[in-house]
């Protein structure tokens, strides 16, 4: 059984640009997250979606957007790209509900690097 | 203030010995802490999950430790090997809380 994906891997930007990174969750998971990790520090929470719905959001600028598709799957969307949004993106998939996070599966993250 | 510290923020040990991290935190209401590894440039991997009546569980060489009363975690590595290089997350949640609270990881390395 796969476990989360996370698409690209790897992304070059430069500053100003846009970018969009795509999750999906494990199968039957209805809640994904979204962190960023900046290196040697750990992940700061962005978004969390549950049923297509924003159910958290971390102290980010509105740059940083995101949407959950009716199969669960997620897109966070980056504007108007600035050095410091270079980090790995994590996406992370649980069963949980609206009051209680559960196990959370970790994907194997975006690196975005901006020029 | 971070509401999850861990120490020592980086450490080296030779291949074979044992080694400890702690977690300290002050999230409150207290729902569970895990532990993951993360090797560098991957997502964290999950070792361990404890809730407020457990106080130890171990994950092959991996042995956490809960004290709910002093908001502290360890986790014990036993045994070290050179694939147990890497950043070990503590990780704790709030009760009614859909948000994790993350500390900046212990960097272990393990030297031959």
């Amino acid at each position: 059984d796969a476990g989360v994906t996370q698409s690209p891997t790897h992304l070059i930007k430069t500053r100003g640009q846009h970018v969009t990174l795509r999750c999906s969750p494990i199968s039957g998971h209805k809640s994904v997250s979204w962190y960023q990790q900046v290196l040697g520090q750990g992940p700061q929470f962005i978004f969390q979606y549950y049923e297509k719905e924003e159910r958290g959001r971390g102290n980010f600028p509105d740059r940083f957007s995101a949407r959950q598709f009716p199969n669960y799957s997620s897109e966070l969307n980056v504007n108007a790209l600035l050095l410091g949004d270079s980090a790995l993106y994590l996406c992370a998939s649980s069963q949980a509900g609206t009051n209680s996070i559960g196990e959370q599966f970790f994907g194997p993250g975006t690196r975005l690097t901006v020029l | 203030k971070n509401q999850v510290e861990q120490s020592p923020q980086s450490l080296i040990i030779l291949e074979g010995k044992n080694c400890t991290l702690q977690c300290n935190y002050t999230v409150s209401p207290f729902s569970n802490l895990r532990w993951y590894k993360q090797d560098t440039g991957r997502g964290p991997v999950s070792l361990t999950i404890m809730t407020f009546s457990e106080n130890t569980k171990s994950n092959g060489r991996y042995t956490a430790t809960l004290d709910a009363d002093t908001k502290q975690s360890s986790l014990h590595i036993t045994a070290s090997q050179l694939s147990d290089s890497a950043s070990y997350i503590c990780v704790v949640s709030a009760c009614g809380n859909n948000r994790l609270a993350f500390g900046k990881g212990n960097q272990v390395v393990v030297i031959p």
